[in-house]
């Protein structure tokens, strides 16, 4: 069954550095999203992506934050510099159409922690 | 703001005992999604129930979303250690393609 892949597994970084997080979505999907998960927290919604441009973004997603599609299939989530508070897992997760009814499938995450 | 409350936040019960988790908010969703998550995995879809009093099997599993469209369940039958994980529900509030997360249920059954 096709999956989402996120790499890396597990990154670390020191605060202020900047961090580019990978994901290859499900080849005929259209919509693109990133989560977070705070450890002991919810998951919480960052962005939606289409056609080359954000569709939403929630108030986490500042200035710090940018999404790209650089090509055919890879989607990433770039942290320009980064803070001890954004140590957490990152979701990305795709879905074939936009809808209420069209389920998003997720990766396994990416393990972020800021020193 | 929209918010989903799941109860109970932790359940632990025998293999072969039935449980029914719940997912309660005041506002009304397009569309449920229902997500097991295993330690160091991302969540996986179990369910989506769209329409209001949806009632949705598989296997042992039973999922309902309120005629209101506010609140969804899940109940398991005869549950087993493979079902252990935390159970999530997430719900579209409509006219985005975001999922709200509800709080989740962390479910341990014991052989």
């Amino acid at each position: 069954e096709p999956e989402v892949t996120q790499t890396p597994s597990h990154q670390v970084t020191q605060m202020g550095q900047e961090v580019i997080l990978r994901c290859v979505p499900i080849s005929n999907h259209l919509y693109f999203y990133w989560y977070r998960q705070i450890l002991g927290q919810k998951v919480e919604f960052l962005v939606s992506f289409y056609n080359n441009e954000i569709s939403e973004k929630s108030e986490i997603f500042d200035d710090q934050f940018s999404v790209e599609r650089p090509d055919g299939s890879n989607f990433t989530l770039k942290i320009r510099s980064t803070k001890l508070e954004d140590s957490a897992m990152y979701f990305c997760a795709s879905s074939e159409e936009r809808g209420s009814n069209q389920p998003q499938h997720f990766g396994d995450g990416t393990r972020l922690s800021i020193l | 703001t929209q918010l989903l409350e799941q109860s109970p936040q932790f359940l632990s019960i025998q293999e072969g005992e039935n449980l029914t988790v719940y997912c309660n908010s005041s506002s009304v969703f397009s569309s449920l999604q229902w997500y097991r998550q295993e330690p160091g995995e991302g969540p996986v879809l179990l369910v989506t129930v769209v329409t209001g009093g949806e009632v949705k099997k598989l296997k042992r599993l039973t999922f309902q979303f309120g005629d209101a469209r506010k609140d969804s369940s899940l109940h398991i039958t005869a549950a087993q250690p493979g079902d252990t994980g935390l159970y999530l529900c997430a719900g579209d509030p409509g006219a985005t393609n975001k999922l709200i997360f509800g709080t989740g249920t962390l479910l341990a059954v014991q052989p």
